[in-house]
């Protein structure tokens, strides 16, 4: 168990869609980091938050969006979905500023566009 | 450019070899290594890391090595185990570049 949690396990929603994913991260994690993992692909880095501001961003949509809260957790709000969205999203994070740290990952949330 | 790529994408050991994961990168600038292990349904799990100030670090049962003269990181599997079956990412960090870049993943198959 990395610490990190992801809510929910699970979701299936219709193209057209909004859903928001979250996630805690561990005790004392300053930084929080989004992916999305295709079947079979990599790991694209979406974006990360560190102590509530956006610090650096990848390869995310602009129907995407994240934010992290004072409490430190963050949420992945994905809009006007489309049948190409369905992956696998993982938070991760980390104690430090710069991304070249170790990311602790968390279980994931399946998200299946119909 | 900065890349991090796996020479081959799957990997089969019998139970109880030693197994090689090889990943090339492009960047002499990365300054640090980490390697992942994903497990079918699950998130990458942290095996072990490395800086570029080092160029061998042993944990329980792996071992990585990094060749910077020819930008090559290895992960070495002691004695593999049924339970070592997953994709093994390995991942850098570009100095300054505020972000990990990972690999594609090596798919590692354990026979009995």
């Amino acid at each position: 168990d990395s610490g990190v949690t992801q809510t929910p396990k699970h979701l299936i929603t219709a193209t057209g869609q909004r859903v928001t994913l979250r996630c805690s991260p561990r005790s004392g994690d300053l930084s929080v980091y989004w992916y999305q993992q295709s079947l079979d692909q990599g790991l694209q880095f979406l974006i990360q938050y560190y102590n509530g501001e956006e610090r650096a961003k990848g390869n995310i949509l602009e129907r995407f969006s994240a934010q992290q809260f004072p409490d430190l957790h963050s949420e992945l709000n994905l809009s006007s979905l489309e049948l190409g969205d369905s992956a696998l999203y993982f938070c991760a994070s980390g104690s430090h500023l710069s991304g070249g740290d170790t990311q602790y990952f968390g279980p994931g949330t399946r998200l299946t566009v119909l | 450019g900065e890349s991090v790529g796996l020479h081959l994408p799957t990997l089969s050991v019998q139970e109880g070899d030693n197994s090689i994961i090889n990943c090339a990168y492009s960047n002499s600038a990365s300054d640090y290594f980490i390697w992942y292990k994903q497990e079918s349904g699950k998130g990458p799990q942290f095996i072990i890391d490395i800086r570029s100030n080092m160029d061998k670090r042993q944990g329980q049962r792996v071992t990585v090595l990094l060749n910077k003269t020819v930008k090559h990181l290895s992960l070495q599997i002691a004695a593999t185990q049924p339970g070592d079956s997953a994709v093994y990412f390995c991942a850098e960090n570009i100095q300054g570049a505020q972000k990990l870049v990972f690999g594609q993943g090596t798919r590692l198959t354990i026979n009995p």
